[in-house]
């Protein structure tokens, strides 16, 4: 089965721009994860889908993160405006189940860098 | 909550050693445990789990961890390292059932 996919795998903006990041989840994986790993710090939970509906968004840092889900299928999650601190490497992750009944399935990551 | 700690942030180990990465966890009841690694340009594979039952797990690419509770540990071995095992390595535990908290890694460099 293919894996779970993120792109680009790299993306460098500048202050203020915007930017969208793509998930595409393993196929019949309803649950879908955002983390985000920060320069020198622990991987941090940002949301989690069920199918289409946002379950828990408590991790994302502000309203310039807007995370989508149309469809049930596959993610967006773009960062408007983007600031310094945003830069790090955005892990998308997607399971059949929930965390302790089914293992999480991670992508390669997207390693955003903002100047 | 679950909430988990790697001491170590980096280690060096000879092709051949062996290796043991350590990872605390703080929690009252029987703690959900996993590892996870992440090789450069990959994204992260889970390694192996503990829920319960017998402490000592075994996982993919010749690892296994032991859960002890006495010391509050969950701690990651390789008898043996090969140069593809170098990699980070993270300890993680539910939040909740759908939220995962890891600790802040571990890097290993193998050196031939």
């Amino acid at each position: 089965e293919a894996g779970v996919t993120q792109f680009p795998s790299h993306s460098v903006i500048e202050k203020g721009q915007t930017v969208t990041l793509r998930c595409d989840p393993i196929s019949g994986h309803d649950n879908l994860y955002w983390y985000r790993r920060v320069m020198g710090k622990e991987i941090k939970f940002l949301l989690h889908f069920v199918k289409e509906s946002k379950q828990d968004e408590s991790g994302m840092p502000n309203n310039r993160f807007l995370a989508e889900r149309t469809g049930g299928t596959y993610s967006t999650l773009k960062v408007q405006p983007a600031e310094l601190e945003d830069s790090g490497v955005y892990f998308c992750a997607s399971s059949q189940a929930g965390t302790r009944n089914s293992p999480l399935h991670f992508g390669n990551g997207t390693r955003l860098t903002v100047t | 909550a679950q909430s988990v700690t790697q001491p170590d942030i980096h280690i060096t180990v000879s092709e051949g050693a062996s290796l043991e990465l350590r990872c605390n966890y703080s929690y009252g009841a029987t703690p959900y445990l996993f590892w996870y690694v992440q090789s450069p340009g990959q994204g992260l594979q889970l390694l192996l789990k503990y829920f319960s039952g017998d402490t000592l797990v075994q996982g993919i690419k010749g690892f296994e961890a032991e859960f002890k509770r006495s010391q509050s540990s969950f701690n990651l071995r390789k008898p043996s390292v090969h140069w593809s095992d170098a990699a980070e390595y993270f300890c993680a535990s539910p939040f909740n059932d759908y939220k995962l908290s890891f600790g802040a890694g571990t890097t290993v460099t193998v050196r031939a």
